[in-house]
């Protein structure tokens, strides 16, 4: 049973490029979360979705950040004309619909985003 | 709303010394609570959960941890620390009020020295 899957692990992008973050949820579980960590800093929230519904968007940048969760296929986090700030680790986690506080969220391993 | 305070942005042990990371929680509603723990350039690992049941919860590679309602805390402790729990430690907290979200607390980097 593989845990949550991420890709790239890493990814390198000029300023003003597109950077597209894949999060491919634990087999079974049907909620997946987005978390971005600044260097230095504790993660956090920035999108919650299901699939084909975003639920929680409350962390999501007003602009060039959007996320999707299509009926098939991962997850998908996308930032347009990235900038030097946007250089963070992101996580994916996701957990089942059902009792998140007891079985906990897994995270996937991130991928690190760097804006040169 | 809610949120995490690690007290402490970093510890320094000696190895076979015990370990106390300690971690503050607010929230409007009955929480739940986690650690994790997060190795260089890796993922996040749990190290253990509350979920209301037992206070005093034990977790992988002899972490336990206590839930104490009453000073709104969940301190991190081990008896005897290892090379190999070098390691960045985030305390967490999630409830239903706050839409299952985690806060994450800002980290506390455990260093053993030898």
């Amino acid at each position: 049973n593989a845990g949550v899957m991420q890709n790239p692990r890493h990814l390198v992008r000029r300023r003003g490029q597109e950077a597209r973050l894949r999060c491919s949820p634990m087999k079974g579980h049907s909620h997946v979360y987005w978390y971005r960590q600044l260097p230095e800093e504790g993660l956090k929230f920035m999108v919650y979705l299901q699939k084909e519904n975003i639920i929680d968007e409350s962390g999501m940048p007003k602009e060039r950040f959007s996320a999707e969760f299509p009926k098939e296929g991962p997850s998908i986090l996308r930032i347009q004309q990235v900038v030097r700030g946007d250089s963070a680790a992101y996580f994916c986690a996701s957990s089942p619909p059902w009792g998140r506080e007891l079985l906990g969220y897994t995270f996937g391993s991130g991928t690190r985003l760097t804006v040169v | 709303a809610q949120s995490v305070t690690q007290l402490d942005s970093h510890v320094s042990v000696s190895e076979g010394t015990p370990v106390l990371l300690r971690c503050n929680y607010s929230s409007s509603y009955s929480p739940s609570l986690f650690w994790y723990v997060q190795h260089p350039n890796k993922g996040l690992q749990l190290l253990l959960k509350y979920t209301s049941a037992a206070t005093l919860v034990k977790g992988i590679n002899g972490f336990e941890a206590e839930f104490k309602k009453s000073e709104t805390s969940f301190h991190l402790t081990k008896p005897s620390a290892h090379m190999s729990d070098a390691a960045e430690y985030f305390c967490v907290v999630s409830s239903n009020n706050a839409g299952n979200m985690l806060t994450f607390g800002g980290g506390t980097r455990l260093m053993v020295k030898p």
